[in-house]
């Protein structure tokens, strides 16, 4: 069945530095791609999305590229705040033809501490 | 713009209680999904629904656990006789159409302990 795989956290960075958390999916077919983030005590939120292969997904200075050859959608950013602080999820929604739903499949999350 | 509204954001139970846990969708929005996150998980999907049709049931444990999302009023996931494995963040998620393009919204979720 279809599968996230994320980079086993926590990971501690300082604030201004190069984030990257790797995530690899496992699925049939042409999946759209997601990163969720999870800010302590709140639900989820969409971060940025990707629907098909070399679309690139961005917002708040986060950057995903959706990569078919490796099957691999890497979050990126450039120099991280201590307001980033927050658990990531990588996620798929599987596309069946077109009568897929939007049923995500979640990786297992990698927490994300940033420091002043 | 309210989203979608989860309550009680925090509920303690005792083994063999009932857990009731309520989920309002964003308004306009006909599709509505719950999600368990176990400690130091991800989230596992459970259940998909549509307006007083379950349409995807197999992420839900077999016994003990159901779900209804009614013609009027919040969707519902309903825990008979919880034990403590039952312990997780539920969230609910809803959406205004399907597809794999379409954003699902979160709610806050609700914290079940068992005791």
């Amino acid at each position: 069945g279809d599968s996230v795989t994320q980079m086993e956290g926590p990971v501690t960075l300082s604030e201004e530095a190069f984030l990257t958390i790797n995530c690899t999916y496992t699925a049939t077919g042409y999946p759209s791609l997601f990163w969720y983030v999870q800010y302590p005590g709140e639900g989820l939120q969409l971060l940025l999305k990707a629907t098909k292969a070399d679309d690139k997904g961005s917002n708040k200075g986060f950057e995903a590229t959706y990569r078919k050859e490796t099957t691999s959608f890497h979050l990126e950013k450039g120099s991280v705040q201590v307001s980033d602080s927050a658990v990531y999820f990588c996620a798929l929604i599987f596309n069946a033809g077109g009568t897929s739903y939007g049923k995500l499949t979640f990786g297992q999350g990698t927490i994300l501490t940033v420091h002043p | 713009n309210a989203g979608v509204m989860q309550n009680p954001r925090h509920l303690v139970r005792r083994r063999g209680q009932e857990a009731r846990l309520r989920c309002s969708p964003v308004k306009g929005h006909s599709h509505v999904y719950w999600y368990r996150q176990l400690p130091e998980e991800g989230l596992k999907f459970m259940v998909y629904l549509q307006k007083e049709n379950i349409i995807d049931e197999s992420g839900m444990p077999k016994e003990r656990f159901s779900a209804e999302f009614p013609k009027e009023g919040p969707s519902i996931l309903r825990i008979q006789q919880v034990v403590r494995g039952d312990s997780a963040a539920y969230f609910c998620a809803s959406s205004p159409r399907t597809g794999g393009n379409t954003e699902a919204f979160f709610g806050q979720g609700t914290r079940l302990t068992v005791v």
